[in-house]
């Protein structure tokens, strides 16, 4: 059964700063690897999707990286900013249809101005 | 939310009560899922849809039926809800041909929260 675990729990970091967060997954055999921003209240949004052939996607000020075979993937955020303070999710995906993601249970982030 | 709208937003029932929470979208994706997500836990699958009359079990279905009888409208319905279906439940989309949102990106609805007394 495919378990995906993201660390830190939480992260607190001030203004500017460069930050990573993990997310890590026990079955190497995945189609793709999505990260997600929550708002408090809101739903998901998706942030950067990496296919099982791709090594790493970029989007502005986030970089995402994927290593299937240890089971790794993570998530840069570059000069952060308040703005970015929300809940960070990631979620593997098995095969081409049906798309059963298996989430983790995400990373909290506060960007202190 | 990119075309997709969930009702009610908010419910508040007592234990044994049915409820159905009504998914729609306007984008014409194949695919369709209800997930709940609960502190802890994380989001977690309950029933998924990849076609009119086609649906199948998540990881969490028990207590929990789905319906999709038009491309555009995904119900979810407790029969009889408890107590531990009290959660924040979210309708998602996707598609493999899809061009807007990008072929297999998941797309959230709001969510809806539920309150089981």
């Amino acid at each position: 059964k495919q378990e995906v675990t993201q660390i830190p729990a939480a992260l607190s970091v001030p203004e500017g700063e460069n930050l990573v967060l993990n997310c890590s997954f026990t079955d190497s055999a995945i189609y793709n690897l999505q990260w997600f921003r929550q708002d408090p209240g809101k739903g998901l949004t998706s942030l950067l999707l990496i296919q099982s052939s791709q090594r790493e996607q970029t989007s502005g000020r986030l970089n995402a990286s994927l290593d299937k075979s240890s089971g790794r993937s993570t998530l840069y955020i570059a000069a952060s900013q308040p703005g970015d303070s929300a809940t960070y999710l990631c979620a593997v995906r098995r095969g081409e249809y049906g798309n059963k993601l298996v989430f983790g249970a995400g990373t909290i982030l506060r960007v202190k101005s | 939310d990119a075309g997709i709208t969930q009702s009610p937003r908010h419910k508040v029932t007592e234990t044994g009560t049915p409820v159905t929470l009504r998914c729609h979208q306007t984008e014409n994706h194949r695919y369709m899922y209800w997930y709940r997500q609960d502190p802890g836990h994380g989001l977690r699958l309950i029933h998924y849809s990849y076609g009119v009359k086609d649906t199948d079990k998540g990881e969490v279905s028990d207590g929990y039926s789905v319906s999709r009888s038009k491309t555009e409208d995904f119900l979810l319905t407790l029969e009889s809800a408890t107590s531990s279906q009290t959660s924040v439940y979210f309708c998602a989309i996707s598609d493999p041909l899809a061009r807007h949102s990008g072929a297999n990106v998941l797309t959230f609805g709001a969510g809806s929260r539920l309150t089981v007394l």
